[in-house]
């Protein structure tokens, strides 16, 4: 059984550009939820993908989409990068929606907005 | 929208010494979660509770969820080396299940 994965590891971009991160969930699980965190602080809420649709998005813009796949892996779309998006970009899985279940986080994503 | 205050926001201590770090919040959660992480690695979970007033333990940790549901507090018993890493407390509602709020932090280092 494989842990939860993302790439890349590391990435540098400057202002205005766009960004794509890759998550693979843990087998077996059907939900992947997207977290920003800043240096310094706690990872905040982006969204939720469940069986290919958003369920709940936390307080970011329409610029941060994304997107999971038939087999459950997931994409975060950041368009027109902006300084204050550096930041560490964790995807966690799990088995459902439903609020017993708790999350497997991934490594992250370090994305460096220059 | 919710926030959690976590404390200390550091602390450092001596190996063998116990710990006590907690985390308070404007509102109620339905589930509170501890965490660690380490440096280059997302969050590992520690203990998870579900009921207010529930007492758990893993190994030398033990985890509280306050009776009001708005607070929850983190025991380390006879700490060691590596413990060392930022610890940090998580709510969850009901109706958002997996979608966390999560508080700042607490960074722990632990003096051999």
């Amino acid at each position: 059984e494989t842990g939860v994965t993302q790439s890349p590891t590391h990435l540098i971009k400057t202002r205005g550009q766009q960004v794509t991160l890759r998550c693979s969930s843990q087998s077996g699980h059907n939900t992947v939820s997207w977290y920003q965190q800043a240096l310094g602080q706690g990872p905040q809420f982006i969204f939720q993908y469940y069986r290919e649709e958003e369920n709940g998005r936390g307080n970011f813009p329409p610029r941060f989409s994304g997107l999971q796949f038939p087999n459950y892996s997931s994409e975060l779309n950041v368009n027109a990068l902006e300084l204050d998006d550096s930041a560490l970009y964790l995807c966690a899985s799990s088995l459902g929606v439903a609020w017993v279940n708790e999350q497997f986080f991934g490594p992250g994503t370090r994305l460096t907005v220059l | 929208g919710q926030q959690l205050n976590q404390s200390p926001q550091s602390m450092f201590i001596q190996e063998g010494e116990d710990v006590s770090m907690n985390c308070t919040s404007s509102s109620i959660f339905n589930t509170w979660l501890w965490y660690k992480q380490d440096p280059g690695e997302g969050p590992v979970l520690l203990i998870a509770l579900y009921k207010a007033g529930e007492l758990t333990s893993n190994g030398r940790l033990t985890a509280q969820f306050g009776i009001t549901r708005k607070d929850s507090f983190l025991n380390i018993s006879a700490s060691i080396p590596s413990d060392v890493g930022i610890y940090f407390c998580a709510g969850q509602l009901s109706t958002n299940a997996g979608k966390s709020t999560f508080g700042d932090g607490t960074t722990l280092t632990v003096k051999p």
